[in-house]
């Protein structure tokens, strides 16, 4: 199973909004509606920001939303903060009891 | 709190097995399925392995299949990964997570474990 493509780099001003996109197949981001995201921070384990494509944990701040169309996932971060400077990981259910996480997208606040 | 804390990395040989354990408290081990994710170096995270929460199914991703196995002892809210023929591509921290793989969501990571592989 293939990693799902992700941008190496994104950024934005603070206060501004940045959009992350995570492309995949029918047989992964496509077909099924489980697509979460998790942030990570330098020598920090991923958090996770998004489940089941647009769902928030408990806690994680509603400036964070997820969305999909077809194979293409989207994770956009609204009124970027310092503290969202991180790496951006997505990833997808792909059946038979597997997922697979994407390369990576570093997001920079300027 | 929840908490995982993993631990047993180590450097090891090629072809060399290693003993990863992950210890969970905060919450109800028992009733929540868990799952081992590696992530290598200036890369993204790869799932590795899950097991249900009776410890009675187990999965596998195809690179590791044949040569790890999860388990788990909830009498002692532990997690476990044996690792053997290991090879150079296993190098990685190695982080245990709480959730289910079929969600494709995983809530909670422990701080992460170093496997380095090399002669």
């Amino acid at each position: 199973q293939s990693a799902l493509t992700q941008p190496p780099s994104a950024s934005g001003s603070p206060g501004q909004s940045v959009t992350i996109s995570c492309t995949g197949a029918s047989s992964d981001v496509g077909g099924y509606n489980l697509v979460s995201w998790y942030q990570q921070h330098p020598g920090k384990a991923p958090k996770l920001m998004i489940y089941e494509v647009s769902k928030r944990p408990s806690g994680v701040p509603d400036r964070f939303s997820g969305s999909k169309s077809g194979n293409t996932a989207s994770l956009t971060v609204s009124g970027l903060q310092a503290e969202d400077e991180a790496d951006y990981y997505c990833s997808s259910y792909v059946g038979s009891n597997s997922v697979v996480f994407g390369g990576g997208t570093k997001v920079t606040v300027l | 709190e929840v908490q995982l804390l993993e631990s047993g990395g180590a450097l090891v040989q090629p072809g060399g097995s290693l003993r990863l354990s992950c210890a969970a408290s905060g919450f109800i081990f028992s009733s929540n399925a868990m799952s081992w994710v590696r992530q290598a170096p200036g890369k993204g995270p790869e799932w590795v392995s899950a097991i249900n929460a009776g410890g009675t199914g187990a999965y596998y991703a195809d690179s590791v299949k044949g040569r790890f196995t999860i388990s788990r002892d909830n009498s002692k809210n532990t997690l476990y990964l044996q690792m053997s023929s290991l090879r150079a591509e296993d190098a990685a921290v190695y982080y245990c997570a709480k959730g289910w793989v079929t969600r494709n969501y995983f809530d909670c990571w422990g701080q992460g474990t170093l496997v380095t592989v090399a002669s």
